[in-house]
This record gives structure tokens, C-alpha cells and sequence, in this order.
């Protein structure tokens, strides 16, 4: 079945570590994009990309990194320079870049705490 | 600048009863398209409806429907006969052009909690 996965589930960083979220869909989508969700609150977008080799800066993207290599995978460093990275990860795709009429597809996400 | 308000931020209900979920829009842009998202306790966001502005014809699909209304800016969601298994959280969300090009801005969704 085609669909959005996001890995792993559950996720701990130290102090002071990078960590990277993987994300990886078959759904043969151009646009990706990854939120951040806190709890009680609505989804902030981090970064998004439109095409292949090309990302945007979303609402909150200081303290993240992203790639997009390929098509079907865009990956999220969470950097040492986020001061407050426990929160749950999503990752979403859709057919056409940023929105237009297109629902954007979820994975399960990632949630991410600090040890 | 667009936004989503979803006034209502917890909502109980008693099984069977019937349930809105209310959600407000903003935006100076005169195409747009509006959703309707479920999350579950898993966490996965399920696409439930996509709205144009050009349609205002509500829609309904089983114990599901939606009531667009363009002179006040809503796009309410309503539950006939809620099930335990509609306990989740729902966000209502908005795609549409601003200075800086399309925007997809979700709401703060409302938890639904259905209890047995």
C-alpha cells in the first residue's frame, strides 16, 4: 500500500545531540513537509520542499535542518541548537507543492523526548 | 494573513448524541480550499474533507457532514449518533494565497472525547 512512513516512533536525545527523523513516501508526491506538534496545539510547519534538491524555511524552522535528495525521502535533523525539541513529529506529503487544493497525507509520526 | 480558529478547545459528549465541531476561517484570498482532519490517539492525521470556495453545497457521508458557509466564514463539522470510536482530535485546516504566495494553515484543534 503506498503511504508515508516516518521512523522510529519513539525517539531520545541527549543534551547537546543532533538526531535526525527519517521520512520516506511511495505515494510518488512532489511536495513533503514537516510539522511540529505540541501539546494542545495546532501543527507548526518547520521546513517543506516542492521539488527534489530544493526546501523552504516553514513558521519555525531555527534549530532544524532538512535534505531532499530524493524524491521520495525527506529527512529532519533536530539540531543542538533547538533549546526545547520534545514534541511529536509529522511528517506530510501531497501531490502539488504547498497546499492548492490538495489534501496533504500524514505518517504516524515521531515523538521525540529529551533524556 | 490567513487563519484557522477552532473556539472550541475540549468537547465531551455521551455516546449517540450528536456533536459540532466548529471551525473559522480568515483569508482575503478569493479561491481557497478548505479540510477536515482527524487524528487519533495513534497520532496519524486522516484526511476526512476538502471544500472549495466556490462550493458552498454542504455534504454528508454517513454519520459525517459539513456545513460551509461563506458569509460567515465557517466550515462547521457535524457528528449524528458519536461513537467511542470518534474520540480523537480534530483539526479544520485552510489552503490560500497571501503576499507571499500559498499557505496551509491548521487550526488548534478540538479534542472530542466520546464516552461510552
Amino acid at each position: 500500500d503506498g503511504g508515508i512512513t516516518q521512523s522510529p516512533k519513539y525517539l531520545f536525545r541527549k543534551e547537546g545531540q543532533n538526531v535526525t527523523l527519517s521520512c520516506e513516501q511511495n505515494l510518488n508526491h512532489d511536495a513533503m513537509y514537516w510539522y511540529r506538534q505540541d501539546p494542545g496545539q495546532g501543527l507548526r510547519l518547520i521546513y517543506y520542499s516542492q521539488i527534489v534538491n530544493d526546501f523552504q524555511k516553514g513558521d519555525i524552522a531555527e534549530g532544524y535542518s532538512v535534505s531532499r535528495e530524493k524524491k521520495e525521502s525527506f529527512p529532519l535533523t533536530v539540531t543542538s541548537a533547538q533549546k526545547n525539541p520534545t514534541a511529536f513529529y509529522l511528517c506530510a506529503s501531497s501531490i502539488v507543492p504547498m497546499g492548492a487544493d490538495q489534501p496533504q497525507h500524514f505518517g504516524d509520526g515521531t515523538r521525540l523526548s529529551i533524556l | 494573513a490567513q487563519k484557522v480558529t477552532q473556539a472550541q478547545t475540549e468537547i465531551s459528549v455521551v455516546e449517540k448524541e450528536d456533536v459540532t465541531l466548529d471551525c473559522v476561517y480568515e483569508t482575503r484570498d478569493t479561491t481557497y480550499y478548505l479540510f477536515w482532519y482527524k487524528q487519533p490517539p495513534s497520532g496519524e492525521l486522516v484526511f476526512l474533507i476538502r471544500r472549495n470556495s466556490f462550493d458552498e453545497q454542504n455534504e454528508i457521508s454517513g454519520r459525517y457532514s459539513w456545513n460551509f458557509q461563506k458569509s460567515t466564514s465557517s466550515f462547521n463539522f457535524t457528528i449524528t449518533a458519536s461513537q467511542v470510536v470518534d474520540s480523537a482530535v480534530y483539526f479544520c485546516a485552510l489552503s490560500a494565497r497571501d503576499n507571499y504566495g500559498q499557505n496551509f494553515v491548521f487550526g488548534p484543534g478540538t479534542r472530542l472525547s466520546v464516552l461510552p
